[in-house]
């Protein structure tokens, strides 16, 4: 089965500065991935996703790469902000549009 | 468009007992599934339910069960709850063609 994993179970950065969050996976037919954004007390928001057909994918202030070689994804948030603080996820979708997550990077940011 | 809800937002039930949460899907969303998140770790798949049938279930005992209903609505029901069973159950809906999902804030489940 898949599994999904993170690189670093806590990210420090100061604010203004870029943030970037990696992520393992291990089932190579693993076609959809998504980036997840929780914070206290919440469900899971969704940040940004990407299609194993592309490698790189950008949204508003985030930036998602995949690299199908090496099975690894990782997000970019530029100018990280004091709300960027939270914890982040990454997924992995299969067929059937069941996500395996990952065990999370929490981001801190200092003032 | 109103978003996924869930309810109740806290529980605190005795070992051996059932539990049932409830789940409103967003708007136009067919497909629910149901995640168990510890404390710490990531959301773990329980199972998906579209068109009033389960789909897809995860590494979860029968003692999990679940139930969609014709207005996409959903519960989550849990017999013979363990300690372990301590968690943040969380819901999401999606819909037809719709990858990803939309997730609820969840139901704080504590066993005593």
């Amino acid at each position: 089965g898949e599994s999904v994993g993170l690189h670093l179970p806590t990210l420090s950065v100061q604010e203004g500065d870029n943030s970037i969050i990696n992520c393992a996976y291990s089932n190579s037919a693993s076609d959809y991935f998504i980036w997840y954004k929780q914070e206290s007390g919440k469900g899971p928001q969704f940040i940004i996703d990407i299609r194993s057909n592309m490698d790189k994918r950008q949204g508003q202030r985030v930036t998602v790469l995949l690299n199908k070689t090496v099975k690894h994804l990782s997000l970019q948030i530029a100018a990280t902000q004091p709300g960027d603080s939270a914890v982040y996820f990454c997924a992995a979708a299969n067929a059937g549009n069941m996500l395996t997550f990952g065990g999370g990077t929490r981001l801190m940011v200092k003032p | 468009e109103t978003g996924v809800t869930q309810s109740p937002t806290h529980l605190i039930k005795t070992r051996g007992q059932q539990v049932t949460l409830r789940c409103s899907s967003q708007s136009g969303h067919n497909t629910v599934s149901w995640y168990q998140q510890a404390l710490g770790q990531g959301p773990q798949f329980i199972f998906q339910y579209y068109r009033e049938e389960e789909n897809g279930r995860g590494n979860f005992p029968p003692r999990f069960s679940g139930l969609q209903f014709p207005n996409y609505s959903s519960e989550l029901n849990v017999n013979a709850l363990e300690l372990d069973d301590s968690a943040l159950y969380l819901c999401a809906s999606s819909g037809t063609g719709l990858y990803g999902y939309t997730f609820g804030s969840g139901t704080r489940l504590t066993v005593v």
